[in-house]
């Protein structure tokens, strides 16, 4: 089954704290992108990824990292979380920028105290 | 920067009404998403469309490239349709698109 993966469900963590949410894709696909979703704010991307080992930043990458030393894999990082990134995350893949289909991970629910 | 515009925010309708979720944007674009999002979170695309119109089940999306502007219509709504609908669209730089852009939804409910 194609799919994106990503983990966990749900974390709450404190200031400073350094976390990984990882996302995998089983469908070969190239593009690859995190996006936060905030109430009233919609979507918004962070991190995006070509392919591997090229990735750049989206609307609102502070605070964040990412890697993408594998095709399946585009884990984000958060060195030192802060409370303004308390947020409900997606990470996505599609076989292009513009490509179909987009796939959505189920999300990440984060909560920095 | 793209700017995408959806209305309405909010639709309340009855369980059978045709429904029409608008999504109009500011620049020249060559393809758009439909998403769908249930309360339990998950994110679903429904359409990508560059043209013309498409038909999955009981919606429809259309596009007008040159006015800038897309549509979703549900016929026969049922309650199971009550979610947030999304449009995106590309995000362009310099060198082309890089990532998507998105409408901030239309919550959608519908009342047995």
């Amino acid at each position: 089954e194609a799919q994106v993966t990503q983990n966990p469900r749900y974390l709450i963590t404190v200031t400073g704290k350094k976390l990984t949410v990882t996302c995998s894709q089983n469908m070969n696909h190239e593009y690859m992108s995190w996006y936060r979703q905030d109430p009233g704010l919609g979507l918004r991307q962070i991190y995006y990824s070509m392919n591997v080992e090229v990735t750049d930043k989206g609307d609102v990458p502070e605070g964040y990292k990412v890697s993408r030393k594998e095709k399946r894999n585009f884990p984000l990082i958060l060195e030192s979380p802060s409370p303004n990134q308390t947020s409900l995350y997606f990470c996505a893949s599609s076989p292009s920028v513009l490509g179909s289909p987009l796939h959505f991970g189920n999300g990440t629910r984060l909560t920095v105290t | 920067k793209n700017e995408v515009e959806q209305s309405p925010q909010n639709l309340t309708a009855q369980e059978g009404e045709f429904i029409t979720i608008n999504c109009s944007y500011s620049v020249g674009i060559s393809a758009l998403h439909w998403l769908q999002q249930h309360p339990g979170g998950g994110i679903v695309s429904l359409f990508m469309l560059s043209s013309g119109k498409k038909k999955h089940g009981r919606l429809i999306a259309t596009i007008n490239i040159q006015e800038k502007h897309s549509s979703l219509h549900i016929t026969a709504s049922h309650p199971r349709d009550s979610a947030v609908y999304i449009c995106a669209i590309p995000l362009y730089s310099g060198g082309g698109a890089d990532g998507l852009t998105f409408g901030k939804g239309t919550h959608l409910i519908i009342q047995p």
